[in-house]
């Protein structure tokens, strides 16, 4: 059974530029979830994705988005980058309980 | 005070040792414990899963959950060089994977 799945694997833009960052979750799990983990910052919750509604959101600005598409794919979307977003973006899918399987990430780069 | 509290380490322990690893935190409302391993630039992978209080044995691996001391551990029996990575204690009050918290990671290195 495939894993999540995470492109691109690792993205360098320039401050003030916008991301794209796409996740396929575990077949079977409608569940999306993202998270970005900094450097000494650990593990830091962004968006939850349910069968293509948001139902939650982390304590980040407005300008981190993203949707859940019908095949429950997801995309998450940073404008306006700024040198403090540099992090491992990290997408997990969850069978509606609390287990998250998480995928390989996308290491962002602002420069 | 963080709701979740990790020892950072870095811990070094001899091939074949017992490893400990543990977390405690502040918020009684955890039910739902969890333990992560992840690899240098790799995502987080799901060791363990604990609801509510008790052991719980997987292989070379037991997680412990004392929710009258607020306090979890990790051990690795027989440790081998391929477990030296970063162990994260996470735990949640909801069943949704939205509400987990995170400790800071355990690096641990295990010396052939």
């Amino acid at each position: 059974e495939a894993g999540v799945t995470q492109s691109p694997t690792h993205l360098i833009k320039t401050r003030g530029q916008q991301a794209t960052l796409r996740c396929s979750p575990i077949s079977g799990h409608t569940s999306v979830y993202w998270y970005q983990q900094a450097l000494g910052l650990g593990l830091q919750f962004l968006l939850w994705y349910d069968e293509g509604e948001e139902r939650n959101r982390g304590n980040f600005p407005p300008r981190f988005s993203g949707r859940q598409f019908p095949n429950y794919s997801s995309e998450l979307n940073v404008n306006a980058l700024e040198l403090e977003d540099s992090a491992l973006y990290l997408c997990a899918s969850s069978p509606r309980r609390v287990k998250a399987f998480f995928g390989q990430g996308t290491r962002l780069t602002v420069v | 005070q963080k709701e979740v509290e990790q020892d950072p380490g870095p811990l070094s322990v001899p091939e074949g040792a017992i490893v400990s690893l543990n977390c405690t935190y502040s918020n009684s409302a955890f039910q739902y414990f969890m333990w992560y391993r992840q690899y240098s630039r790799k995502g987080p992978e799901l060791l363990m899963y604990t609801y509510s209080s008790g052991n719980k044995e997987d292989g070379r691996f037991t997680a412990q959950v004392d929710k009258s001391s607020k306090y979890i551990s990790l051990f690795i029996r027989d440790s081998q060089p391929s477990d030296s990575a970063t162990y994260l204690c996470a735990m949640s009050d909801d069943s949704s994977a939205s509400k987990i918290i995170f400790g800071s990671g355990t690096r641990l290195s295990i010396r052939p």
